[in-house]
């Protein structure tokens, strides 16, 4: 069994409508949580950066971390076409291991018109 | 613009070949880590480095080698290439050795036939 499990897709949705995006994980010492974007042939960029339970909100983008539940979100409000991109998610213990970040395998979004 | 460039953006080897990569770190950043993405995975951590001396490495062979140096830049080492080390292999850099959030660079796409 993978750390961190994350559906491939691909997920299709219309223009406007509300994307969820979620990956669950196993390893009870994670504790900071990340969402990254990656676009066709470009490396991973940092969408949201949480640490711990909660809830973190950046203009359209919302993340939620259930530690009780080892399962993180990613909600994007307002779907453009420009958000068509692999959406990753990364976690990581809260010392040692240095920057060791473990990703779920991506999951693929396709916005359309 | 994360500030971190990898070069070259692609690459062709030959199974049993060497290959050196190459990344150009943000400036103050001390952190530097490579990751392999292999099509439709996420990317999995190789080593990081952390003022030239490495500080972590995941599940990769010896042949698998790094370089950093003072001027923040860094080398990614590939001895007897294999048939599936055919991958993305991606650079982040970060200020600091445990906690900060990674910021990539677009990758070197290698290609081993």
């Amino acid at each position: 069994q993978k750390e961190v499990e994350q559906d491939p897709g691909p997920l299709s949705v219309p223009e406007g409508a509300i994307v969820s995006l979620n990956c669950t994980y196993s390893n009870s010492a994670f504790q900071y949580f990340m969402w990254y974007r990656q676009y066709s042939r470009k490396g991973p960029e940092l969408l949201m950066y949480t640490y711990s339970s909660g809830n973190k909100e950046d203009g359209r983008f919302t993340a939620q971390v259930d530690k009780s539940s080892k399962y993180i979100s990613l909600f994007i409000r307002d779907s453009q076409p420009s958000d068509s991109a692999t959406y990753l998610c990364a976690m990581r213990g809260l010392t040692g291991g240095g920057n060791k970040l473990t990703f779920g395998t991506g999951t693929q979004l396709k916005v359309e018109l | 613009e994360t500030g971190v460039t990898q070069s070259p953006t692609h690459l062709i080897k030959t199974r049993g070949q060497q290959v050196t990569l190459r990344c150009s770190s943000q400036s103050g950043h001390n952190t530097v880590s490579w990751y392999q993405q292999a099509l439709g995975q996420g990317p999995q951590f190789i080593f990081q480095y952390y003022r030239e001396e490495e500080n972590g490495r995941g599940n990769f062979p010896p042949r698998f080698s790094g370089l950093q140096f003072p001027n923040y830049s860094s080398e990614l080492n590939v001895n007897a290439l294999e048939l599936d080390d055919s991958a993305l292999y991606l650079c982040a850099s970060s200020p600091d050795r445990d906690g900060s959030p990674l910021h990539f660079g677009n990758g070197t796409r290698l290609t081993v036939t």
